[in-house]
C-alpha cells in the first residue's frame, strides 16, 4: 500500500533555471495538495487540484510557479526561473475525494538554489 | 497573519510523563483541526483529529481537547515515549470538503528517558 510518493527528494538548482517537482498521490486518491516549508516555519498551502483541474490557487505565487495534474501520470510542481528564496521543502498531500479532510503527506522534495 | 498559532517552539517532558501541546486559532471558519507529527527529512504524518462539533476525541495515547469559545485545543500523549520525539504541528481547515489546510509553526517535543 504504497503512500504519496514525491520525486527527487532533493533537487539543486542555479539561479535561472527550472525545477520541476512531482507527486504521485496515494492509489484512490484524486484530490492533490502542495505546500511549501520554509525554515522555521510550518507548511504553507500553495495549490490544490483534481484530475485536469485547478480547484485553488491561492497560495501559489503569481510568477514563476505553475502546477498541473494531468489525467494520466503524476503532479507537477514547476518553478522557473529559480531565484534563492525558493530554497525550501516542498510537500505534496492527497485526499480521497469529498468530505474527507484528511491529508496525506509524501516525504517532500528539498529545493536547494545555488 | 498567523492563523494557526503555537506559541511554545519546544517543550521536553519525561518518559512516562503526560506531554500537552498547545494550539490556539484565530479564524473562526475554521471547523476541522488536525494534529501531525513530523521527523526530521520526512513528510508530515496525520495523527489524530477533531471536528468542531466535538470536544473531544481519543485514540490509543493520543487525545484531542476542543475548546471553541476560547479558540483553542491541545493534544495530550499520555504516556509519552522517546520514539514521540519530534516537531507536531497544528492545522485546521474551513468548511467544506477538501479545503485547504493552515498550519502553525510546530513544537519541537522531546521526551526524555
Amino acid at each position: 500500500n504504497a503512500g504519496v510518493m514525491q520525486n527527487p527528494r532533493h533537487l539543486v538548482r542555479r539561479r535561472g533555471q527550472e525545477a520541476r517537482l512531482r507527486c504521485s498521490p496515494m492509489k484512490g486518491h484524486s484530490h492533490v495538495y502542495w505546500y511549501r516549508q520554509l525554515p522555521e516555519e510550518g507548511l504553507k498551502f500553495m495549490v490544490y487540484l483534481q484530475k485536469e483541474n485547478i480547484i485553488d490557487e491561492s497560495g501559489m505565487p503569481k510568477e514563476r510557479f505553475s502546477a498541473e495534474f494531468p489525467k494520466e501520470g503524476p503532479s507537477i510542481l514547476r518553478i522557473q526561473q529559480v531565484v534563492r528564496g525558493d530554497s525550501a521543502a516542498y510537500f505534496c498531500a492527497s485526499s480521497p475525494g469529498l468530505y474527507y479532510n484528511e491529508q496525506f503527506f509524501g516525504p517532500g522534495t528539498r529545493l536547494t538554489v545555488l | 497573519d498567523q492563523q494557526v498559532k503555537q506559541n511554545s517552539p519546544s517543550l521536553s517532558v519525561q518518559e512516562g510523563r503526560i506531554s500537552i501541546l498547545n494550539c490556539d486559532y484565530t479564524n473562526s471558519m475554521f471547523d476541522y483541526f488536525l494534529w501531525y507529527k513530523k521527523y526530521p527529512a520526512e513528510g508530515p504524518t496525520f495523527l489524530i483529529s477533531i471536528s468542531s462539533i466535538k470536544d473531544k476525541n481519543e485514540d490509543g495515547r493520543f487525545t484531542v481537547f476542543l475548546n471553541k469559545s476560547a479558540k483553542h485545543l491541545s493534544l495530550h500523549i499520555v504516556p509519552s515515549q522517546p520514539g514521540d520525539s519530534a516537531v507536531y504541528f497544528c492545522a485546521a481547515s474551513e468548511a467544506g470538503a477538501n479545503s485547504k489546510l493552515t498550519f502553525g509553526k510546530g513544537i519541537t517535543l522531546s521526551v526524555r528517558p
